[in-house]
C-alpha cells in the first residue's frame, strides 16, 4: 500500500534561513508527488507539483522540491524563509492508477524573526 | 476565478443528529473528493466522483455517510447519527481530471464539524 513518511513534525527557523521538509513515500512505481500548505484556518494550497519530467519542480513562493526515486524523497527547499511561510506543509502521493491522494501527516513550520 | 467553496464554515451539531455539508467545486471542473482532516488520523480521503461514473467510496468509514453529486456540479456530504469521533474539519477537492490524467486537485476552505 501506499504510505508517505513526513519525519519531521514540528520544525523552527530563522527568518531568512534555509529550509528543507523531508518527504518519504512508498510506492512500487512512479508517483505523482505534491506539496500543499494550510495556514491557520485555511484550506490546503498547492505549492506545487511532480508528475513526470524534470526531477527539479519549481512552484510558488519561492519553494522547490527534488524527486529522488533511488530515495524514494520529494523534500521541499526554500533557499530564504520569510515569516510568512509559518503554516503547515503536507507532502501527498498518488498514482495513475487511483485517484485519491495519500498524505503525510504534516510539518508545521515555525519562523522566529 | 471563483475557488472551491463550502458551506457551512462551522457546523456544531449534538451526538445523534444529522448533517449535511456542502462543497461548490470550480466550474467545469468534472472530479470531486471529500477528505477529512482530524486529529491523530491526518487527512484522510474519504470519497471521489469523475463525471457520470460511479463514486470511488472506499474512504467513508462506516455506513452512516453518504454523499451525492447532483448535475456534475454540487455535493453535498451527509453524516447520519453523529458521533463525537466524526468531528473533524471536512474537505472537499475538485480538479478539471482525475489523477490518472495528471488532474491537479485544488480544495476548499473547509467545514469544521463538531459534535456535541
Amino acid at each position: 500500500a501506499q504510505s508517505v513518511t513526513q519525519p519531521d513534525i514540528h520544525i523552527t527557523v530563522s527568518e531568512g534561513a534555509s529550509l528543507e521538509l523531508r518527504c518519504n513515500y512508498s510506492y512500487g512505481a512512479t508517483p505523482y508527488l505534491f506539496w500543499y500548505v494550510q495556514s491557520p484556518g485555511q484550506g490546503l494550497q498547492l505549492l506545487l507539483k511532480y508528475f513526470s519530467g524534470d526531477t527539479l519542480v519549481q512552484g510558488i513562493k519561492g519553494f522547490e522540491a527534488e524527486f529522488k526515486r533511488s530515495q524514494s524523497s520529494f523534500n521541499l527547499r526554500k533557499p530564504s524563509v520569510h515569516w510568512s511561510d509559518a503554516a503547515e506543509y503536507f507532502c501527498a502521493v498518488g498514482t495513475y492508477n487511483t485517484d485519491k491522494l495519500i498524505f503525510g501527516t504534516g510539518t508545521r513550520l515555525q519562523v522566529f524573526p | 476565478g471563483a475557488g472551491v467553496s463550502q458551506s457551512p464554515s462551522n457546523k456544531v451539531t449534538e451526538k445523534g443528529k444529522d448533517v449535511e455539508l456542502r462543497c461548490d467545486p470550480i466550474s467545469g471542473h468534472t472530479a470531486l473528493y471529500w477528505y477529512r482532516q482530524s486529529l491523530g488520523q491526518g487527512l484522510e480521503f474519504l470519497i471521489y466522483f469523475q463525471g457520470n461514473s460511479a463514486p470511488d467510496k472506499s474512504g467513508l468509514p462506516s455506513d452512516r455517510f453518504s454523499a451525492e453529486r447532483t448535475g456534475g456540479s454540487v455535493s453535498t456530504l451527509t453524516i447520519q447519527r453523529t458521533q463525537q469521533e466524526d468531528s473533524a474539519v471536512y474537505l472537499c477537492a475538485s480538479s478539471l481530471k482525475g489523477l490518472a490524467e495528471t488532474g491537479t486537485q485544488y480544495f476548499g476552505p473547509g467545514t469544521r464539524l463538531t459534535v456535541l
